[in-house]
């Protein structure tokens, strides 16, 4: 079963203009939230994160907003530019009693920003 | 400094035989993870291992197994490879204090 679902597979947005993607998960035990960016032939790249006793974090250019009681959280880009164009994946982890900090993945949202 | 390397990049196996896939953690990471994405999905974790100890087990069948060595690299092995298994695996080294960074992945294709 999907822990973490991104239900939008692609987002386009103009240069300039706000993107936020969004995130839903099922699991209440999750406390932690990440964001994660992915190019082509590339990795995963750390994004930004958030705790679940936070509701923004903000870095930069990027916001990740948490809402426990929707059990929704989004990430905000703004403004967008077209080197943002990549694959953006939520995750998500729980505390685990034997230190283990696996991740659960969202499918994914494609962002183009247009030039 | 140099970030996750996994080799090989790309790999062509045949059903049936068996594949291992290495990793060398971030330099002073002793933590390890391994997932696996399959085409449209998000990563998918399969194990991880912190001071050559397994921590941790995803849902995967026995057929996949691990282990980490004493300059914390690491190996995933699976056996009796299924069509299903072609996939990007990933590895991840962290630190405490420190996210997950990946690796750029081993594209194994199964035929």
């Amino acid at each position: 079963d999907q822990q973490v679902k991104q239900n939008s597979p692609s987002l386009s947005v103009q240069e300039g203009r706000i993107s936020i993607l969004n995130c839903d998960y099922t699991n209440s035990m999750f406390d932690y939230f990440l964001w994660y960016k992915k190019y082509p032939a590339e990795g995963p790249t750390f994004l930004i994160s958030i705790s679940s006793i936070k509701d923004k974090n903000e870095d930069g250019r990027f916001t990740v907003f948490l809402n426990k009681s929707a059990k929704h959280l989004s990430l905000h880009i703004v403004p967008s530019q077209p080197g943002d164009s990549a694959v953006y994946f939520c995750a998500a982890s729980a505390p685990d009693q034997t230190g283990a900090n696996n991740l659960f993945f969202g499918t994914g949202t494609r962002l183009t920003v247009i030039p | 400094d140099a970030g996750v390397t996994q080799s090989p990049t790309h790999l062509i196996k045949t059903r049936g035989q068996q594949v291992t896939l290495r990793c060398s953690p971030i330099s002073g990471h002793k933590s390890v993870s391994w997932y696996q994405q399959v085409l449209g999905q998000g990563p998918q974790f399969i194990f991880q291992y912190y001071e050559k100890e397994e921590r941790g087990r995803g849902n995967f069948p026995d057929r996949f197994s691990a282990r980490q060595f004493p300059n914390y690299s690491s190996e995933l092995n699976v056996n009796a490879l299924l069509l299903g298994d072609s996939a990007l695996y990933l590895c991840a080294s962290s630190s405490p204090g420190w996210e997950n960074t990946f690796g750029s992945g081993t594209r194994l294709t199964v035929v």
